[in-house]
């Protein structure tokens, strides 16, 4: 079964640069979150979209925006890099929102290394 | 603000025995859905078991099974035969039932399988 794609798996950055990832959700799944999970820290709830418009925000630094595609996948824009924004950062997805419909599916993540 | 407290940062447990990880939750919702991840090594985020909370009964999955208490707001995740491939990260999560339907998660239980 197709399962949530994010890419890349793997970006190395410098300081004050620029990242972009992607999260392309399971078929059908209208919903997209994102989190952001530092080392040995449990994930912390970025941004959420639902049929492509914004649903909830949570600790999500101006410096990052995100967005959700007519095809229902998602990017998030990560600007002026710094050390501490190195982290895991998951994309899930679910057929409604998880709390409606209780299923959400992650990703494998996307491991942001900023040097 | 909804919480998910998990009071165990490590568990160890000898391979085929039985463990039990705790996690407790605070909502005033009557109706939602409660879930266990778990995060192995390769970081993925993998779905073990989910419970309806309209549902008394217990949801079970092959050998993880949940002690779901919802008077208590507790949530615990029982692994039956423990085998070596149970050692990871263990999340409990929450969806909040406000607008984005956000995962909130617990600080995790590391659970270690002696040989």
């Amino acid at each position: 079964a197709a399962g949530v794609i994010q890419s890349p798996r793997h970006l190395i950055k410098e300081k004050r640069e620029t990242a972009t990832l992607k999260c392309y959700p399971i078929p059908r799944h209208d919903t997209v979150y994102w989190y952001q999970q530092g080392p040995g820290q449990d994930p912390q709830f970025l941004i959420s979209f639902y049929e492509k418009m914004q649903s909830d925000k949570g600790s999500i630094p101006d410096r990052f925006s995100a967005q959700q595609f007519s095809d229902y996948h998602s990017e998030l824009n990560m600007s002026s890099l710094e050390l501490g924004d190195s982290a895991l950062y998951f994309c899930a997805s679910s057929l409604g929102l998880a709390g409606v419909s209780g299923e959400l599916f992650f990703g494998e993540g996307s491991r942001l290394t900023v040097l | 603000a909804q919480t998910v407290t998990q009071s165990q940062p490590e568990m160890s447990v000898q391979e085929a025995e039985t463990v039990t990880l705790s996690c407790t939750y605070d909502t005033s919702e009557s109706d939602y859905y409660l879930f266990w991840y778990k995060q192995p090594p390769s970081r993925q985020m993998i779905l073990v078991i989910r419970q309806e909370a309209y549902k008394q009964q217990n949801a079970t999955e092959n050998r993880f099974s949940v002690n779901f208490q919802k008077a208590a707001k507790s949530f615990s995740l029982k692994i039956s035969d423990s085998q070596l491939g149970d050692a990871a990260m263990y999340f409990c999560a929450y969806p909040t039932l406000d607008a984005g339907n956000m995962l909130t998660f617990g600080g995790g239980t590391r659970l270690m399988v002696k040989p």
